[in-house]
């Protein structure tokens, strides 16, 4: 069956620029979870998904940050005004539910320029 | 702030070797713990979940020590394919909140 999908796999952007990443997560999975790595570093977990609600943005890293989910399934990351420090791979993840094993997406390379 | 601790290494191990690694957390109240393997410029994959009574899946033996509150991977007998980067994860829920924390990982280079 097919998995997370994730568009664009890569974006060029000028900084102060508004990007939008997207993630369809595997079809029944009801959570719902973005992540960012940069280069040689581990995973940083940004927010997460259940159902349509995100419970906790706290991981966010600041107020340019937002993620949104409609009808329990696709997802949008959006991220405004880019620094150079946003660049990094995003990775979406969804999962039965919380606490189920996650399925992780070919991720988004995001570069600032 | 809940921490996951991994030795970066990277460990160099001959193939047909056994080698393990462990992961330790801070918050004793974790509930839900995974391996993953990260390949190079690749998304995690789950590997194994650990349960409390400790669990095999082939070459592979996971464990979990509550008390100490760490984690530990056994790879035995080596191979080539195993050379990735390993990934701990522990989950925290509680007052409608979900966590999960990935430690930086673990890098194994199986050498011929």
């Amino acid at each position: 069956g097919a998995g997370v999908s994730q568009s664009p796999s890569n974006k060029v952007t000028e900084k102060g620029k508004d990007v939008e990443l997207r993630c369809d997560p595997i079809s029944g999975h009801t959570a719902l979870y973005w992540y960012r790595q940069s280069l040689g570093q581990g995973l940083e977990f940004l927010i997460y998904f259940q159902g349509n609600s995100a419970p906790d943005k706290s991981g966010l890293p600041s107020d340019r940050f937002s993620a949104e989910r409609t009808g329990g399934s696709v997802s949008t990351l959006t991220i405004q005004r880019t620094q150079q420090e946003d660049s990094a791979v995003y990775l979406c993840a969804s999962s039965l539910g919380t606490g189920f094993e996650q399925y992780f997406g070919p991720g988004t390379r995001l570069t600032v320029t | 702030r809940k921490e996951v601790e991994q030795d970066p290494g990277p460990f160099n191990v001959p193939e047909g070797a056994t080698v393990a690694f462990n992961c330790t957390y801070s918050n004793s109240a974790s509930q839900s713990f995974f391996w993953y393997r990260q390949d190079c410029r690749k998304e995690p994959k789950l590997l194994m979940s650990v349960y409390s009574s400790g669990n095999e899946d082939g070459r592979f033996t996971a464990q979990l020590n509550r008390a100490s509150q760490y984690i530990s991977l056994l790879i035995r007998d080596s191979k080539l394919s195993d050379s990735a980067t390993y990934l701990c994860v522990v989950t925290d829920s509680g007052a409608g909140s979900y966590q999960l924390t990935f430690g930086k990982g673990t890098k194994l280079s199986v050498i011929p």
